[in-house]
């Protein structure tokens, strides 16, 4: 069976600091990994994925991701807070041997910038 | 290029009331997906559709049903709308690229209150 774990379901960071949102998946076979972020009242927007090759995926907004598949884990980074990064994020695993190829969402981060 | 459109953006029912939620993409994407969005649960899977006059069931389907008589239509049926039915539904589209899967592009959703 295949899950998404996102640790802490609210962040606050400081404007100008590390940002870290954490995931962490189980899948029983390779998975494709994805980042997506919600503003308010809006859709979800793909921030980066990740489906084969290089471990280290850059997205849009100066996000990226690591895939380290002895942890299981996809976290999200990005070296410099900005105040526009205040946003819901959402991990998502899929597993493209499996019959519709639908994603599985972890319950979301929901990331707040301190001026 | 409108993307994957969704038809109302807005409801709200009373409880027993029917409606239908349209979704519309231009994309040419095979695979088409519901999902219904509630504050701490993530996004849910209602029911999906790997092509045109195909549908399967999701992790939630019940008081739902679909059809997809066309590719670039998928709808969303409530028979009956409970009160449980209150929240956001996204409707998402697929496609395999170069046999690679890309990520969802999804509607900017449908809020439907049930009183």
């Amino acid at each position: 069976a295949q899950s998404v774990t996102q640790l802490g379901s609210h962040v606050s960071v400081s404007e100008g600091a590390l940002v870290l949102l954490r995931c962490n998946y189980s899948s029983s076979v390779p998975p494709y990994l994805f980042w997506y972020v919600q503003y308010p009242n809006q859709g979800l927007q793909l921030l980066l994925k990740y489906t084969t090759g290089a471990t280290l995926v850059k997205g849009i907004n100066g996000f990226e991701a690591e895939f380290k598949k002895s942890e299981t884990s996809f976290h999200l980074t990005k070296p410099s807070a900005h105040m526009s990064d205040a946003a819901e994020y959402f991990c998502a695993v899929s597993e493209t041997r499996r019959t519709g190829n639908q994603f599985y969402f972890g319950t979301g981060t929901s990331l707040t910038v301190i001026p | 290029n409108a993307g994957v459109t969704q038809t109302p953006k807005f409801r709200v029912l009373k409880t027993g009331q029917s409606m239908t939620l349209l979704c519309a993409q231009d994309m040419n994407h095979e695979y088409m997906y519901w999902y219904r969005q509630d504050p701490g649960m993530g996004l849910r899977l209602i029911h999906y559709s790997v092509g045109e006059g195909t549908t399967a069931k999701g992790e939630v389907p019940d008081g739902y049903n679909v059809s997809r008589l066309k590719k670039q239509n998928f709808l969303l049926g409530l028979e009956s709308a409970a009160p449980s039915q209150t929240s956001v539904y996204f409707c998402a589209s697929r496609r395999l690229r170069d046999r690679v899967w890309d990520g969802y592009t999804f509607g900017s959703g449908t809020r439907l209150t049930v009183v």
